[in-house]
């Protein structure tokens, strides 16, 4: 059984502090996607890495994809109250792989 | 642009009763459609996947089944509710190279 473990599965942090949320696995992956969802609403994508060693920035959001294609990073610098959501990973090979999530809240 | 309708958003059941979810896609051919369920904010598990209309790939057994009728609407079922059955049903869309997936706005779903 493939597994994608993210940690923390919870963060509370105070606006404007940086903070970072790790995706790992076992297994090698093509391509490793990160969502934010909001309470009551599906997750929306942020973001796709492909290559090992790529790094893509969004914004305030840096996703790192590993070397050996195994494992991501999310770093959110100065972190806003509109950060606060359900952060999931799912890393594809030949089906798509769904971490449990690190369940994000921004206080002001 | 292309949407994804979901609906409806919340729904209460008795157990023993019979369950019709809907989804459509609108703006787009031939996309690969999903059902997943996700627990209170946890991560998702994939329960139905189609690649094409009437084909229909099942990766959990249980008291749901799946059809698609036409290109772009993919239903969810079940002929009879059980407690376990409560949850966020969640559709999705892709097309073939794709690498994300769109989601609808979930059907929140509570077995009584």
């Amino acid at each position: 059984t493939q597994l994608l473990e993210q940690s923390p599965q919870f963060l509370s942090i105070q606006e404007g502090e940086n903070l970072t949320v790790y995706c790992n696995s076992s297994s090698v992956f093509s391509s490793l996607q990160w969502y934010r969802q909001e309470p009551g609403e599906g997750p929306v994508l942020l973001v796709t890495v492909v290559t090992g060693g790529e790094v893509k920035k969004l914004k305030r959001l840096t996703f790192q994809f590993g070397d050996a294609r195994k494992d991501s990073s999310l770093h959110i610098t100065a972190a806003q109250t509109g950060d606060t959501g359900l952060y999931l990973c799912a890393g594809r090979n030949y089906q798509l792989i769904w971490g449990a999530g690190t369940k994000l809240i921004i206080k002001p | 642009s292309q949407t994804i309708h979901q609906w409806p958003a919340t729904l209460v059941q008795p157990v023993g009763s019979p369950l019709s979810l809907e989804c459509t896609v609108e703006g787009t051919s031939n996309p690969n459609l999903y059902w997943y369920r996700q627990a209170a904010g946890r991560g998702l598990q994939l329960l139905f996947y189609s690649v094409g209309i009437g084909q229909i790939s099942s990766e959990v057994p249980q008291n749901l089944s799946a059809s698609r009728p036409q290109d772009r609407q993919f239903i969810l079922s079940s002929k009879k509710l059980l407690l376990s059955d409560s949850g966020f049903y969640l559709c999705a869309w892709t097309l073939q190279g794709m690498y994300g997936y769109t989601f609808g706005s979930g059907t929140r779903l509570t077995v009584v």
